[in-house]
């Protein structure tokens, strides 16, 4: 089974509207650390936003908010106020147990922020 | 905040030769090291985790003997992709996880192009 899903290849929103990325994980590891990355053209792999299992409250990073339901094993990214620059593919990972742990990556979604 | 940084970032060689990609991480020592290859409009697929003082680990389907992975120092890994072929050309990108959170911060990639 994947280990982690992207639903959604590719997304349009509108400039300035807000915009969720899904993403949904299997694991049976009690342990494990959600992630966010943002990859735009030139290849780089940027970290947005980090959720822990045995976090209580939803993490947040300025526009960027991760909408953790648990009981469903999803951790969706919540993108606020879209600007043109959000426009990037969008990968969401999972590392079980340990802190070296290697991760998982999803299929990615394409995000087109439209002016 | 954490640096990785990666050497070359594009390198275009013939059929048959060796190419050397560096991953070093420029303000905190890393013990783990995560090697990936990108394809275009693609996941990273994870090919080995490289440890300081020990062998690397490699994935699944990842020949150990093609893809040379050395971890020098605790700031160095080097990925030496051996006899590369057309079909090895790949965007390869290095992580390194950095605590609090142990995110994977990654290098900026290599752009690898095998005539």
């Amino acid at each position: 089974a994947q280990k982690i899903t992207q639903t959604q290849p590719g997304m349009f929103v509108q400039e300035k509207e807000a915009v969720t990325l899904d993403c949904t994980y299997d694991t049976s590891d009690p342990s494990y650390g959600l992630f966010w990355y943002k990859q735009p053209s030139s290849g780089e792999m940027i970290f947005l936003i980090y959720q822990g299992s045995y976090d209580q409250q939803n993490a947040t990073e300025g526009r960027y908010s991760l909408n953790f339901q648990k009981a469903r094993k999803s951790a969706n990214l919540v993108i606020s106020a879209s600007q043109l620059g959000d426009s990037a593919m969008y990968f969401c990972a999972m590392r079980e147990g340990g802190n070296f742990n290697k991760f998982y990556f999803g299929s990615g979604t394409k995000l087109n922020v439209k002016p | 905040g954490a640096v990785v940084s990666q050497h070359p970032s594009r390198v275009i060689c013939k059929s048959g030769t060796s190419v050397k990609i560096e991953c070093r991480s420029l303000d905190f020592q890393a013990t783990t090291m995560f090697w990936y290859r990108q394809f275009p409009k693609q996941s990273l697929m994870l090919m080995a985790t490289s440890n300081e003082g020990s062998k690397a680990t490699y994935e699944q389907g990842v020949e150990k003997d093609k893809f040379l992975i050395n971890h020098a120092s605790l700031t160095l890994s080097t990925l030496t992709v051996t006899s590369a072929h057309p079909e090895d050309s790949s965007f390869y990108i290095c992580s390194a996880p950095v605590p609090p959170y142990n995110e994977q911060f990654f290098g900026p990639g290599t752009r690898l192009t095998v005539l």
